[in-house]
């Protein structure tokens, strides 16, 4: 079965730096790849998807995300945190019918 | 947004009593999915529908059946609720014309089983 593991449960950033949230997957088949949002009380919400069209891709809210097939990776980055980036973040991986989410990474932004 | 509902919103209920979950979408999706997420585990994948009266179980699909008599609902009981069944459920929605179709998410439904 597919699956995606989520490095670090938790990350905090000031606001203004980098964004880094680490996911690595394993799929026997070319993997389709995406990364989710979720709001505090809200329901998940798409970020971005890899589709195989290009290995970088952007997203909403300035997300972006590399596949890299040789390191099984594609981890979501940002350039600069914003407050409202606060939230909790679930890479997933799906075979059509079964999306296998990794167990989320808390993002805390620091003023 | 996409309209999918959930309800109820919060239950609390009793070891041992049936329960059930309604989702309603007015998407006209073919594929709706319930899902569970607890700290530490993500979501995970209980039971998905791939058109009326047609179900399939998922990762942790022991202790729940669905069922689905209409394009837009899509039911989930818990026949008998135990203290591990508390968690928050999240129903979704998809196309599902191919493996990378979205998944909209319902606003979830936080059940306590005491």
């Amino acid at each position: 079965a597919q699956s995606v593991t989520q490095l670090g449960s938790h990350v905090s950033v000031s606001e203004g730096a980098l964004v880094l949230l680490r996911c690595n997957y394993s799929s026997s088949v070319p993997p389709y790849l995406f990364w989710y949002v979720q709001y505090p009380n809200q329901g998940l919400q798409l970020l971005l998807k890899y589709t195989s069209a290009a290995t970088l891709v952007k997203g909403i809210n300035g997300f972006e995300a590399e596949f890299k097939k040789s390191e099984t990776s594609f981890h979501l980055t940002k350039p600069s945190a914003h407050m409202s980036d606060a939230a909790e973040y679930f890479c997933a991986v799906s075979d059509r019918y079964d999306m296998r989410f990794g167990a989320g990474t808390r993002l805390t932004v620091k003023p | 947004d996409a309209g999918i509902t959930q309800s109820p919103r919060h239950k609390v209920t009793e070891t041992g009593t049936p329960v059930t979950l309604r989702c309603h979408q007015t998407e006209n999706h073919r594929y709706m999915y319930w899902y569970r997420q607890d700290p530490g585990h993500g979501l995970r994948l209980i039971h998905y529908s791939y058109g009326v009266k047609d179900t399939d179980k998922g990762e942790v699909s022991d202790g729940y059946s669905v069922s689905r008599s209409k394009t837009e609902d899509f039911l989930l009981t818990l026949e008998s609720a135990t203290s591990s069944q508390t968690s928050v459920y999240f129903c979704a929605i998809s196309s599902g014309t191919s493996a990378i179709a979205e998944q909209f998410f319902g606003p979830g439904t936080r059940l306590t089983v005491l």
